[in-house]
């Protein structure tokens, strides 16, 4: 079955320390993974998929298929991070979005 | 650049009632993916549609029904609403064309049902 797994509901993290959202995915065959963000009030907006392993804001995040998980990272978080993260799985037949349940990054000063 | 626009933003209905949820999408691009995020809930799949065709179908309700126009933009139709409908409901597009189909957000409709 496809599904898409972040384990923590919240991180809280003071700025500067370095972050790390867990994402781990169950997926017959090669999947194509994404993360979204959603600030306060705003539209769920794609933060970077694994295809193109770049770097947005700062944030990284490395598809390793023998762990099936594809954490994103950051190496000192900034208040501006605070949001919504999604992890989500695409289905290669239909292109539809798998979610995670997502977590929330706060980022005390 | 445009973006995806959903209207209306926000929707509240009584029970038993019916509302139509509608999404344009960025200009050019052809699919057409509902999602529907109840309270705490992480967006679950509905209904896509590409050129105006049915594509992929997840767990809408029979109530439920959408559908796709010759101008790309889509509208969702919700009848004998029940309380349990009542969420954020997101659209997202994009365009076949590209090697891989990076899906762009509207902003989402709450409606709620009371």
């Amino acid at each position: 079955a496809q599904r898409v797994t972040q384990p923590e509901k919240l991180l809280s993290v003071f700025k500067g320390a370095p972050v790390e959202l867990k994402c781990n995915y169950s997926y017959s065959g090669s999947p194509e993974l994404f993360w979204y963000v959603q600030y306060s009030r705003q539209r769920l907006q794609l933060l970077l998929r694994h295809i193109s392993r770049e770097s947005i804001k700062g944030f990284t995040a490395d598809l390793n298929k023998g762990e099936t998980s594809f954490h994103l990272k950051k190496p000192f978080a900034q208040e501006e991070d605070s949001a919504m993260y999604y992890c989500a799985l695409e289905d290669g037949a239909t292109n539809k979005l798998i979610f995670g349940t997502g977590t929330l990054l706060a980022v005390q000063p | 650049a445009a973006g995806v626009i959903q209207s209306p933003r926000h929707l509240i209905k009584e029970k038993r009632e019916t509302a139509t949820l509608k999404c344009y999408p960025i200009p050019r691009h052809d699919t057409v993916y509902w999602y529907q995020q109840g309270p705490g809930q992480d967006p679950q799949f509905l209904i896509s549609f590409y050129e105006k065709m049915q594509s992929d179908k997840g767990s809408i309700p029979d109530r439920f029904s959408a559908q796709q126009f010759s101008d790309y933009h889509s509208e969702l139709n919700m009848s004998s609403l029940e309380l349990g409908d009542s969420a954020l409901y997101f659209c997202a597009s994009s365009f076949s064309g590209r090697s891989h189909y990076e899906q762009y957000f509207g902003p989402g409709t709450r409606l709620t049902v009371t």
